[in-house]
């Protein structure tokens, strides 16, 4: 149980396209689901929280209006990258949030040309 | 702003040696100390800590909590090679549980 599950697993883009990235809990629901930004060897960076029917919580340095959640459903959050630049090439991880435990989704990689 | 830090940043040992992580933290509302591993994808739950001087154990790998001190360790006895990977200590806090990592430890294991 407690699976969670990102598409896609790999994108490439041209800089100033936008990127939506999914996150699903397949076998739970999710009031709460935590985006992530890795950057090549180094740790994993909170973005913002993400709570079902209400508005994202973001981190400190996280541009809202450019990273744009939405967490419509109680099994699905999205995370759409706007007018994506080759800096924003990067690894997204989601979690969702189960009885006090973060389960993880495989990862996103992001490449922007 | 809570923080956690881990050491070393990486290590380089041979199989059969044992290794030890530190990861010490600075925190305000403690929750839990969690302990992952991440090979080329996401993390994967190795540990959640709560109780300060119980020692988790999973086979090879033990940790254990510090919470007078404010540190917790992660043990890898008879390392493998498969045991390559980065190590990721995060704290769980806050009224949404949220994580705070660690820079992590590349530990890299020779046949």
């Amino acid at each position: 149980g407690a699976v969670v599950s990102q598409h896609p697993s790999w994108v490439i883009c041209k800089s100033g396209t936008s990127v939506k990235i999914e996150c699903r809990s397949l076998d739970f629901q999710a009031t709460t689901m935590f985006w992530y930004r890795q950057f090549p060897k180094q740790s994993l960076m909170l973005m913002a929280t993400s709570n079902e029917g209400s508005k994202a919580t973001y981190e400190q340095g996280v541009e809202k209006d450019k990273f744009l959640i939405n967490h419509a459903s109680l099994t699905l959050s999205t995370l759409t990258v706007t007018s994506a630049h080759p800096e924003d090439s990067s690894f997204y991880i989601c979690s969702a949030f189960l009885y006090n435990e973060q389960f993880f989704g495989p990862g996103t990689r992001l490449t922007v040309l | 702003e809570d923080k956690v830090v881990q050491s070393p940043l990486s290590l380089v040992v041979h199989e059969g040696d044992t290794v030890t992580l530190n990861c010490s933290y600075e925190v305000t509302n403690f929750r839990s100390l969690l302990w992952y591993k991440q090979e080329k994808k996401a993390p994967t739950f190795l540990f959640m800590l709560t109780s300060s001087g119980i020692e988790k154990k999973s086979g090879r790998l033990s940790s254990i909590l510090d919470k007078k001190e404010l540190f917790s360790i992660l043990n890898i006895t008879a390392t493998q090679t498969g045991d390559s990977a980065v190590y990721l200590c995060a704290h769980s806090g806050g009224s949404n549980y949220k994580l705070t990592f660690g820079k992590g430890t590349l530990l890299t294991v020779n046949p």
